[in-house]
């Protein structure tokens, strides 16, 4: 089992929608949890630290379940610019990252 | 303030020769990270500095992979002599803790004929 599971997508979704990515990981002792964004053949960037209580960025909503081992990343009010992959990402003394979902937004 | 710089942003060579590429961290960042990304994938560890110590070098395919980083600044990852399956985007970043962010140069991409 990989540490870091992603769907892959691509998700394909009309501006305007809500949409759902979720991250499952296997190592119950990873200490910090992120999503980080990543344009076509740029770098990855930190979109948001996730909390276990749960933080709110704007349109962006991050959530973490410890108990089942998963992260979530909503986006509500998709703009077109939204479309990107999405990197989960354990933090901690190694880094790891999912393979990333893809996102398109049309309009 | 200077982000993480790479260079070359470009590279092409034949297989069998070396090459190297070069990092430099934001400053005063201790820890420097080389990842490997290929196409459709997540980036993946090949060495983890603090300062000038590799802390983590599991994954870095040492048989043809190698990496140091002087004074505890500047990095280089080389690899010697090139395979066709290392084509690949390298990518370091810097952050200033394990459980912090990340920050990540614009990469590396290497193209072994």
């Amino acid at each position: 089992r990989k540490e870091v599971e992603q769907d892959p997508g691509p998700f394909n979704v009309p501006e305007g929608a809500t949409v759902a990515f979720n991250c499952t990981y296997s190592n119950s002792a990873s200490q910090s949890f992120f999503w980080y964004r990543q344009d076509c053949r740029k770098e990855p960037k930190l979109l948001m630290s996730v909390y276990s209580s749960g933080n709110e960025d704007g349109r962006f909503t991050a959530q973490l379940n410890r108990a089942s081992q998963y992260i979530s990343l909503l986006i509500r009010d998709s703009k077109l610019s939204d479309s990107a992959t999405y990197l989960c990402v354990l933090g901690g003394f190694k880094t790891i990252f999912g393979a990333g979902t893809r996102l398109f937004v049309k309009a | 303030e200077a982000g993480v710089v790479q260079s070359p942003r470009y590279k092409i060579i034949e297989k069998k020769q070396p090459v190297a590429f070069w990092c430099n961290p934001i400053s005063g960042h201790n820890t420097l990270y080389w990842y490997l990304q290929n196409l459709g994938q997540g980036p993946e560890l090949l060495i983890r500095y603090e300062n000038e110590e590799a802390v983590d070098d599991s994954q870095l395919p040492k048989d043809r992979f190698s990496a140091e980083r002087l004074k505890g600044v500047d990095s280089t990852l080389k690899i010697q002599p090139a395979e066709l399956g290392d084509s690949a985007v390298y990518l370091c970043a810097s952050s200033d803790g394990v459980n912090t962010e990340a920050f990540f140069g614009q990469g590396t991409r290497l193209t072994v004929v």
